[in-house]
């Protein structure tokens, strides 16, 4: 059974780094037929793909449009986990942020908690 | 990106009644279309994936098909559990979701 935990903060202040933390069970972030992704929810804007990275025989980066200036999406394979930077946040970027699992471009089929982050001074 | 709407926004049903939502896409997305389930505080459950392929553990009740730009999720003999929102998700390009469709209890 795949599970992914999610850490991180749920306060950043304006003009810093928004980092969270997806740790995998269950799986293996090298796996070559799965693709780690992180989505974020918001009234406003909302289910927002970001990014996602995979292995297949080498590392690679997918990123929306939208962050790909401010994004980093870095897997940590001594820990088994993903993580997620977004630098420059602004309020806009307060939402409740997910990692997913997709296998073999078949769905998001397993998701983290759920991380609920506030922008603000 | 390519943009996927979904029709309606909102609809009230009744227990044991048959729903159908629709998402269409800004372009052709060939059958690259997956539908989740989402209730409040909770992440979203994949429900169909490859347009009409059911996922594990999913319920028989729900379907999907279409291809190309036209989609249907349809869920058969709604149950109490099944008030939520849906969204359609497109994973042919850049992924991007629908805004959702809220099923409410009529």
């Amino acid at each position: 059974q795949v599970q992914l935990q999610q850490s991180g903060p749920g306060l950043v202040k304006p003009s810093q780094t928004l980092s969270l933390t997806c740790a995998i069970s269950g799986d293996s972030v090298s796996s070559n037929s799965a693709a780690w992704n992180w989505i974020r929810q918001s009234p406003s804007r909302g289910l927002e793909w970001l990014g996602r990275t995979y292995y297949r025989s080498e590392w690679n980066y997918d990123y929306a449009v939208s962050v790909e200036s401010r994004i980093t999406i870095s897997p940590d394979t001594s820990r088994n986990q993903f993580s997620l930077h977004l630098n420059s946040v602004t309020p806009e970027d307060t939402a409740v942020y997910y990692c997913a699992r997709v296998l073999a471009a078949a769905g998001l089929d397993y998701w983290g908690q759920g991380t609920p982050v506030t922008v603000s001074s | 990106d390519i943009q996927l709407t979904q029709s309606p926004s909102s609809l009230s049903a009744s227990v044991g009644d048959r729903v159908t939502i629709t998402c269409r896409a800004s372009q052709t997305i060939r059958t690259y279309l997956n539908w989740y389930q989402q209730k409040p505080g909770r992440a979203p459950k994949l429900l169909i994936y490859a347009a009409s392929s059911l996922q594990s553990g999913v319920p028989s009740r729900f379907s999907g098909s279409g291809s190309g730009t036209d989609f249907t999720l349809t869920i058969n003999s709604l149950q109490p559990e099944d008030f939520a929102t849906y969204y359609c998700q497109q994973s042919y390009g850049t992924p991007t979701f629908g805004q959702g469709t809220k099923v409410e209890i009529k």
